[in-house]
């Protein structure tokens, strides 16, 4: 059981470049979404989606699309990478809350640099 | 919107001894789950404890134990016999209904000294 697959794991991006961050689980979750981490700081929310079709955003979403065509797959698009999009950036999943032993399931994190 | 809110923004503990991090939250609703995540400096996100609102009993798992007050929307970390292992960042979280906006405190990094 993969879990939660998250690539790349380390990318360098100049600035105004494009790319995406793949993100699969293999866990059959409704709930997936995109955080990023700033140094020495908590996880913001990007975007999320509550199944698939179903994407919406969240605290810091300029810069970001995504798009949740199967249960399986949540990519994340930086459209015209900026120095300040330098972050750790996190996948997340889980069940639909309501029953016992619900858990955020992570990714192991993307680090991207934007020179 | 919830949020959570860890006031500690680092602490140490020698080894052996026992060290509690923080953490208050706001919400209105009354199903939620709260969590204790841990995360060293390779920035891998790992379950420390979890404990679900409906459930009067504090969570346990071997030297890491949650006071969680439902009233004062406060749920601390207690960590025992702390091992220099434990030297990371904690952060508490919060899921309600909507397990894809799950809210995160900025975390609260731990030094265990020998």
């Amino acid at each position: 059981n993969a879990g939660v697959t998250q690539t790349p794991k380390f990318q360098v991006l100049k600035t105004g470049q494009s790319m995406t961050l793949q993100c699969a689980q293999d866990m059959n979750h409704e709930y997936m979404s995109w955080y990023r981490q700033d140094p020495g700081m908590g996880l913001r929310l990007i975007h999320y989606s509550v199944g698939a079709g179903i994407t919406d955003q969240g605290e810091v979403p300029n810069g970001y699309n995504v798009s949740r065509s199967t249960t399986e797959d949540f990519p994340l698009r930086l459209l015209s990478a900026a120095p300040s999009q330098t972050s750790v950036y996190f996948c997340a999943s889980s069940y639909r809350p309501g029953g016992p032993g619900n858990t955020i399931y992570f990714g192991e994190g993307s680090w991207l640099t934007v020179v | 919107a919830q949020t959570v809110t860890q006031s500690q923004p680092e602490m140490s503990v020698q080894e052996a001894e026992t060290v509690t991090l923080s953490c208050t939250y706001d919400t209105s609703e009354s199903n939620y789950y709260l969590f204790w995540y841990k995360q060293p400096p390779s920035r891998q996100m790992i379950l420390v404890i979890r404990q679900e609102a409906y459930k009067q009993q504090n969570a346990t798992e071997n030297r890491f134990s949650v006071n969680f007050q439902k009233a004062a929307k406060s749920f601390s970390l207690k960590i025992s016999d702390s091992q220099l292992g434990d030297t990371a960042m904690y952060f508490c979280a919060f899921m309600g209904t909507n397990a894809g906006k799950s809210t995160f405190g900025d975390g609260t990094t731990l030094t265990v000294k020998p």
